[in-house]
This record gives structure tokens, C-alpha cells and sequence, in this order.
């Protein structure tokens, strides 16, 4: 167990629709980063937060956005699903900006 | 353009031999260097991590080897054993580039060690 956890760990939604997915880091670590894996890709960096501004975006999708909150939770917010956004997310944490990074379990998403 | 190569999708190795896993990578700005392991349905596992100033890191039955002339590094698991199974994922950071720290990850290999 990592420390981090993820929720929910499945989500069923149809095109067009809007999603939350919620990022608890372990404790004390002010780094979150989103990660999305889609099917025989390899974890691709979405972005980065560190103790509640963005530090680093990635290969990030205008539909999607994030935030981390003062209680260093972090929610990545997915709009105008479509069906190629179905992949698996996770959430790493770290105590600074460059350290060794603590991944979740991860939300599986399916868009129908 | 794939800056972070693992060029074996899979491996096998017998119990009790080494496992061998390679990774190759373009950016000559990547300074720190990352193992991660994964099993499925769970995120990955930090395994063990090596600073672009060192050539060798050790931690138990588990090496890291960085090349920077080739801009590759492996993994070296001795003795393997049934629960190394996995995914095993390089992934690459460039600790000096201002604002951008994230890491940059291989498709993955996977391990299967044959009792």
C-alpha cells in the first residue's frame, strides 16, 4: 500500500458526459501528478501540482483540468468524454517536486 | 517521438537466474532515472533510482546501471524469484529543466519468471 488512494476505482459513463476523479496523497507530500495509461500505451504524464499550484503540464487535453486543494487532495476533472479517453488514471505523490513518486491504484474509466 | 525506449515488450528468465531489463532514452537533459514495478490492477511500485552522476546503484537483489555515453540503463534482478512477475516500467526526470519535473515513462516490459 502506497499511501495514496484514488477514487472511485471503476467508472461506466457514456460520450459527452463529465467526471471527477479524487487523489489523496500520502501524508506530507505536497506533489500530486496525474497520469493516464491508455491500453498498450505507457503511462503518459498528464499533469503536476505542488502544494496547490500547477507546476508542470503534460500531454493534457483541453477538456480535461485539475486542482489541488488546500488540503493537498487533488480531483482531475474530465468533460466531453469521448471514447478514446477510456484508459486507466492514476495519482502519484511526492514530497517535493523531484523525488521518487508514490502511485495510487488508479480509476479505470470506460466511456460507452 | 518516444523519448524513453524499452525495446523488449517481454521477458522469461528461470527461477534463480538474472533478469535483464533494458532501457534506452534520446533526451540528454534526462539526469535521474527510475524502476517502477506493476502488478495488474495496481499502480506501480517505486523499485529503486539513479542520479546521472553515478553509473551503479544497488538495493538488495535489485541493480541499476546507467551508460550515459549510450544513453541506456538496465535493471539487473538476481536471483529471480516467481513474485517478480510484473510490469516493469524505466522511467526518466529532468531534475534541471525549470518547470518541468514530471517523469517520462517506457511502455513497460514484462517479466514472467518460470518456476
Amino acid at each position: 500500500d502506497s499511501g495514496v488512494t484514488q477514487t472511485p476505482k471503476h467508472l461506466i459513463t457514456a460520450t459527452g458526459q463529465r467526471v471527477t476523479l479524487r487523489c489523496s496523497p500520502r501524508s506530507g507530500d505536497l506533489s500530486v501528478y496525474w497520469y493516464q495509461q491508455s491500453l498498450d500505451q505507457g503511462l503518459q504524464f498528464l499533469i503536476q501540482y505542488y502544494n496547490g499550484e500547477e507546476r508542470a503540464k503534460g500531454n493534457i487535453l483541453e477538456r480535461f483540468s485539475a486542482q489541488q486543494f488546500p488540503d493537498l487532495h487533488s480531483e482531475l476533472n474530465l468533460s466531453s468524454l469521448e471514447l478514446g479517453d477510456s484508459a486507466l488514471y492514476f495519482c502519484a505523490s511526492s514530497p517535493h517536486e523531484y523525488n521518487e513518486q508514490f502511485f495510487g491504484p488508479g480509476t479505470r474509466l470506460t466511456v460507452l | 517521438d518516444q523519448q524513453v525506449k524499452q525495446n523488449s515488450p517481454s521477458l522469461s528468465v528461470q527461477e534463480g537466474r538474472i533478469s535483464i531489463l533494458n532501457c534506452d532514452y534520446t533526451n540528454s537533459m534526462f539526469d535521474y532515472f527510475l524502476w517502477y514495478k506493476k502488478y495488474p490492477a495496481e499502480g506501480p511500485t517505486f523499485l529503486i533510482s539513479i542520479s546521472s552522476i553515478k553509473d551503479k546503484n544497488e538495493d538488495g537483489r535489485f541493480t541499476v546501471f546507467l551508460n550515459k555515453s549510450a544513453k541506456h540503463l538496465s535493471l539487473h534482478i538476481v536471483p529471480s524469484q516467481p513474485g517478480d512477475s510484473a510490469v516493469y516500467f524505466c522511467a526518466a526526470s529532468a531534475l534541471k529543466r525549470a518547470g518541468s519535473y514530471q517523469l517520462t515513462f517506457g511502455k513497460g516490459t514484462k517479466l514472467s519468471v518460470i518456476p
